[in-house]
């Protein structure tokens, strides 16, 4: 049982479209993290939101946890070749902070 | 500024060998995680540690066994290799729950 569904798996846009990342779960998180990762190496962290409702903005990357602290999105503004990369999300649940569940990932390409 | 290491990058093994994989971290950080990963599944939590002497299960642990007799190190041992342990397996640490995880650059491990 996957317990953070990320949808869509894949999607390939041109180089200056918009595009969202969601992050879904019936179970609510502590604490939600967004990771990128590239091809042979470890996923490196993007952010981390940790109160219902907040939101987060990293140059043109916004993350959002939702008020119930079940979901979470990730929005990329005029995407670049260099967003490319596999993004994952990972929660701390609820009175289980020692652990991270990731979720099932994101793969993008952009296109110039 | 080494960080977390693993060793090695590369193994193939045979059925019903045994290896340990190997993880290393100089940051101090009490908080360490084995995940594997295969295609579509994102990263999945096999064992983890909350100190020097602790470790628990996570959501896939069998077939592995862990021990963490120093803050440093927390190696991975396959006890009787299968074909399904054939993956990339990750290890990572932090300092305290809710605080980036550190990832290295995973042992790529193909069981014939």
């Amino acid at each position: 049982t996957q317990l953070l569904e990320q949808s869509p798996q894949f999607l390939s846009i041109q180089e200056g479209e918009n595009l969202t990342v969601y992050c879904n779960s019936s179970s609510v998180f502590s604490s939600l993290q967004w990771y990128r990762q590239e091809p042979g190496e470890g996923p490196v962290l993007l952010v981390t939101v940790v109160t219902g409702g907040e939101v987060k903005k990293l140059k043109r990357l916004t993350f959002q946890f939702g008020d119930a602290r079940k979901d979470s999105s990730l929005h990329i503004t005029a995407a670049q070749p260099g967003d490319t990369g596999l993004y994952l999300c990972a929660g701390a649940l609820w009175g289980e902070t020692y652990k991270y569940i990731f979720g099932t990932g994101t793969r993008l390409k952009v296109l110039a | 500024n080494a960080g977390v290491t693993q060793t090695p990058k590369f193994q193939v093994l045979k059925t019903g060998q045994s290896m340990t994989l190997q993880c290393a971290q100089d940051m101090n950080h009490e908080y360490m995680s084995w995940y594997r990963q295969d295609p579509g599944m994102g990263l999945r939590l096999i064992h983890y540690s909350v100190g020097a002497g602790i470790t628990d299960q996570g959501e896939v642990p069998n077939g592995y066994n862990v021990s963490r007799s120093t803050t440093e190190d927390f190696p991975l041992r396959l006890l009787s290799a299968a074909p399904s342990q054939t993956s990339v397996y990750f290890c990572a640490s932090r300092r305290k729950p809710n605080q980036p995880q550190h990832f290295g650059d995973g042992t790529r491990l193909s069981i014939l």
